[in-house]
This record gives C-alpha cells, structure tokens and sequence, in this order.
C-alpha cells in the first residue's frame, strides 16, 4: 500500500533559523509529489509540484526538492507568517494520499 | 480567477440526520476530489469525479455519496450521520485529474455532529 511519512511530527523555529522537513513515500511509479501549506480552519494552500528525482523548486523562503524515494522543504530564514503545517502527498489512482503533516512554528 | 468554493462553510447537525455538502471548481476544472480531514485521521479521500463519473472512491462507508453536475459542480452526501463523521470536508478541483494534475482546495465546510 502506498504510504507517505513526514518529519518531524512539529518543529519550533527562531525568527531567520533555517530547517528542513521530510517527506519519504513509498509508492510504485511516483507520478507527482505535492506540496500543500495549511493554515488552521483552512483548506490547503498549493506550493510545489516535483515530478522526478532530482528536480527543485523554489517559492520565496520555501525550496523543494526530490529523490527517489523522499522530498525535503527547506525553510530559509523563516518568518512568523511561515508557521503552518506543510502537508506532503503523492498522486496515485486519481487521488492525493497525504502523509500526517509538519506543524511550523516561527517564533520571533 | 476565481478559487474553489465550498457552501455552506459550517453545519451543525444531530446523529441520525443527513447532510449535502456543495463544491463548485475552478473554472474550466472537471475533475472534483473530495477530502475528510480529522485531527486523528489527518486528510483522507473520499472519492473523485471526472465528467459525471466516479473514477475513484476511498474506504468509507456507504452512508457517504456523491455526485458531479454537467457544469463540474459537485455535492457530496453523509446519510445517517454518526458522531464521528465531525470533520473538515475539502473539495479539490484540477483541470482533469490526470497523473501529475495539481489539485487545488477550496476552504472546505466544518461539519460538526452532535
């Protein structure tokens, strides 16, 4: 079964210190990996979309990027209006299955 | 261009009732992804619709249902409502679903019964 696992479960961050996350998937024939920023009461926001292993993207402070087997969101010098969770997920059979999220908190 | 946009925001509801929630895509977007998400659970799917067509659905009772209109908008129905259907329902939209295809949220209807 596909699965998708992300790390840590909550990271707690100063004002401009950088982190990354992590997202592993185990899925045959990746055909995309997502990247969503969720707000509390909100629907997810879309970030990034990585196809194939060795691919990058970059969104202001935020840059994904992809291997074979796991994708990583650096945060670069955060700020206080980066604290969210991040939701990872992989598409498979029409569907997104999304790993439990990483709950970001900047403080200043 | 307008996001997607889910009606109504909130519910309350009583065990036993049954609830339609409403979706309607971005424009142009044909395919509708439906989505519960649950403190415990985290987001999972419901199922996903593609020119009036299920394609896909995910393990959950029968009690929930859904449907897709000609113009893209979707519903989705909870029949019998238990206490643990409480959640946040999404809607998805993307152009056609296909592999690789971004999904896009709407803001989703906090449904709470009790």
């Amino acid at each position: 079964e596909d699965q998708v696992t992300q790390s840590p479960e909550a990271l707690r961050l100063q004002e401009g210190e950088s982190s990354s996350l992590n997202c592993s998937y185990t899925v045959s024939g990746l055909r995309g990996l997502f990247w969503y920023r969720q707000d509390p009461g909100k629907g997810p926001e879309f970030l990034f979309t990585l196809y194939s292993a060795g691919e990058e993207k970059e969104k202001e402070r935020l840059k994904a990027t992809l291997t074979k087997k796991e994708s990583f969101l650096h945060i670069t010098a955060p700020k206080p209006e980066d604290s969210a969770t991040y939701l990872c997920a992989v598409q498979f059979d029409y569907k997104l299955s999304f790993g439990a999220g990483t709950t970001v908190t900047v403080r200043a | 261009k307008a996001g997607v946009t889910q009606t109504p925001r909130y519910l309350i509801k009583t065990r036993g009732q049954q609830v339609t929630l409403s979706c309607s895509p971005i424009s142009g977007h044909r395919s509708v992804s439906w989505y519960q998400q649950t403190p415990g659970q985290g987001l999972q799917f419901l199922f996903e619709y593609f020119s009036e067509t299920q394609r896909n659905k995910g393990n959950f009772p029968g009690r929930f249902s859904g449907r897709q209109f000609s113009n893209s908008r979707s519903e989705m129905n909870v029949s019998t409502l238990e206490l643990g259907d409480s959640a946040l329902y999404l809607c998805a939209s993307s152009a056609s679903g296909a592999p690789g295809d971004t999904q896009y949220f709407g803001p989703g209807t906090r449904l709470t019964v009790l």
